[in-house]
């Protein structure tokens, strides 16, 4: 275990809908990053938040969005949702950052699988 | 752009033989290297890293990885795989001065299936 949850653990949206899913971080990491793995694929990376600011984005687009608070949890926002969305959703977190940006470790959490119908 | 490529993509093996899975990237300058496995019903877990140093690697479970600069490689070995090795690997690199700092990119994975 890891000490990175995530909630809920199953969803199931229509399309057009909007979700939101959380994410709470290990207990002394301060940075967040997450994930979308589609069936049968590595995860890609959506986005990262330290210090309640986004450092860093992947390729997707701005209906997909997060949030970092002050005790560091975070929440990833998809609005509009597509059937290609449904994708297990992974929260990481990290120390890095602060450690130094060069020895960033990611731990996981177990995920929340979205289902769009 | 920078990518990850993991050669097998379903490897079957007997108990107690031997393991390699292959991973190669594509990105000139310093990496961060990692391998993470995804065990049945379970999350994502660290098996282990690279950052700098002596390029072989020791992980948990007997695993270790050999960072190979020149061939842009860090392939995962076990000299003796256990039924409960049965999971997916998943490589993963993270590129120092690119824009994304935080984002790691990762193979699509390799079913490892091991057999009684």
């Amino acid at each position: 275990e890891t000490g990175v949850t995530q909630s809920p653990t199953h969803l199931i949206k229509t399309r057009g809908q909007q979700v939101t899913l959380r994410c709470s971080s290990q207990s002394g990491h301060n940075t967040v990053s997450w994930y979308q793995q589609a069936l049968g694929q590595g995860p890609q990376f959506i986005f990262q938040y330290y210090r309640e600011e986004e450092n860093g984005r992947g390729n997707f687009p701005p209906r997909f969005s997060g949030l970092q608070f002050p005790n560091y949890s975070s929440e990833l926002n998809v609005n509009a949702l597509e059937l290609d969305d449904s994708a297990l959703y992974l929260c990481a977190s990290s120390s890095g950052l602060a450690g130094g940006r060069n020895q960033e470790t990611q731990y996981f959490g177990p995920g929340t699988r979205l289902l769009v119908l | 752009a920078q990518s990850v490529s993991q050669h097998n993509h379903h490897v079957i093996l007997s108990e107690a033989a031997s393991l390699e899975l292959g991973c190669n990237y594509s990105y000139g300058g310093t990496v961060n290297l990692f391998w993470y496995v995804q065990y049945p019903g379970q999350h994502l877990q660290l098996l282990l890293k690279y950052f700098s140093g002596d390029p072989l690697v020791k992980g948990i479970k007997g695993f270790e990885a050999e960072f190979i600069k020149s061939k842009f490689s860090f392939n995962l070995r076990k000299p003796s795989v256990q039924w409960s090795d049965t999971a997916e690997y998943f490589c993963a690199v993270k590129a120092y001065g690119s824009s994304n700092t935080g984002k790691l990119i990762f193979g699509q994975g390799t079913t490892l299936q091991v057999k009684p």
